[in-house]
């Protein structure tokens, strides 16, 4: 089994507060990985990063930042939440040499 | 950019009855990933295939990657309430990169 940490599990808060998702992860893995996703729906890439102060972004934009200060630390920040960014956030590690993810359980957001 | 595409989007089935489901793309992978997500939380690994042709067997579950690694099916035989989830395949890319695509996902209901 993995892990994985991310905290908070669930955050609901006003528009235009800075907040900062964190996860962990106590495998020692070089990859990291943010995505987003809707209920029922696919995962979007949001951020990822592939070693310490290495961080690029993904597929889909976002206002968020991460960065990768320690191996074991990916945080991801927004500087002014807005309803749009309401979703789910997941936190994901990979080894070397390896293509497999494992998920933390989540953030679940919400903006209001 | 790698598409997959799955299918069907939503199954509702009774217990006892089994179902594929399928993941297609134009798109080579070289390997090819499983997962099963339930409400609130992270999408847990079911499997990886790598091999073309390769088929797992995981209990209830036969996974096959397809020979020329574009597609993937998942055969879930006599399916039980405890198989509800939504079922994410993802695809990882060819060169160094190496980040996962994932499928829009299948909604598999079975009810008692």
């Amino acid at each position: 089994e993995a892990d994985i940490y991310q905290t908070p599990r669930y955050l609901v808060i006003g528009t235009g507060k800075k907040i900062t998702l964190e996860c962990s992860q106590t495998m020692g893995h070089d990859k990291m990985y943010w995505y987003q996703q809707d209920p029922g729906m696919e995962l979007h890439l949001i951020h990822y990063s592939y070693g310490v102060n290495s961080t690029e972004k993904g597929d889909l934009s976002s206002e968020s930042t991460v960065s990768r200060i320690r191996t074991e630390h990916f945080p991801l920040t927004l500087e002014s939440a807005r309803p749009s960014h309401t979703s789910q956030y997941l936190c994901a590690s990979s080894g070397t040499g390896t293509d497999t993810q494992y998920f933390g359980p989540g953030t679940r957001l919400t903006v209001l | 950019t790698q598409l997959l595409e799955q299918s069907p989007q939503f199954l509702s089935i009774q217990e006892g009855e089994n179902l594929t489901v399928y993941c297609n793309s134009s798109s080579v992978f070289s390997s090819l990933q499983w997962y099963r997500q339930e409400p609130g939380e992270g999408p847990v690994l079911l499997v990886t295939v790598v091999t073309g042709g390769e088929v797992k067997k995981l209990k209830r579950l036969t996974f096959q990657f397809g020979d020329a690694r574009k597609d993937s099916s998942l055969h879930i035989t006599a399916a039980q309430p405890g198989d509800t989830g939504l079922y994410l395949c993802a695809g990882a890319g060819r060169g160094s990169a190496r980040q996962l695509t994932f499928g829009s996902g299948t909604q598999l209901t079975v009810l008692p």
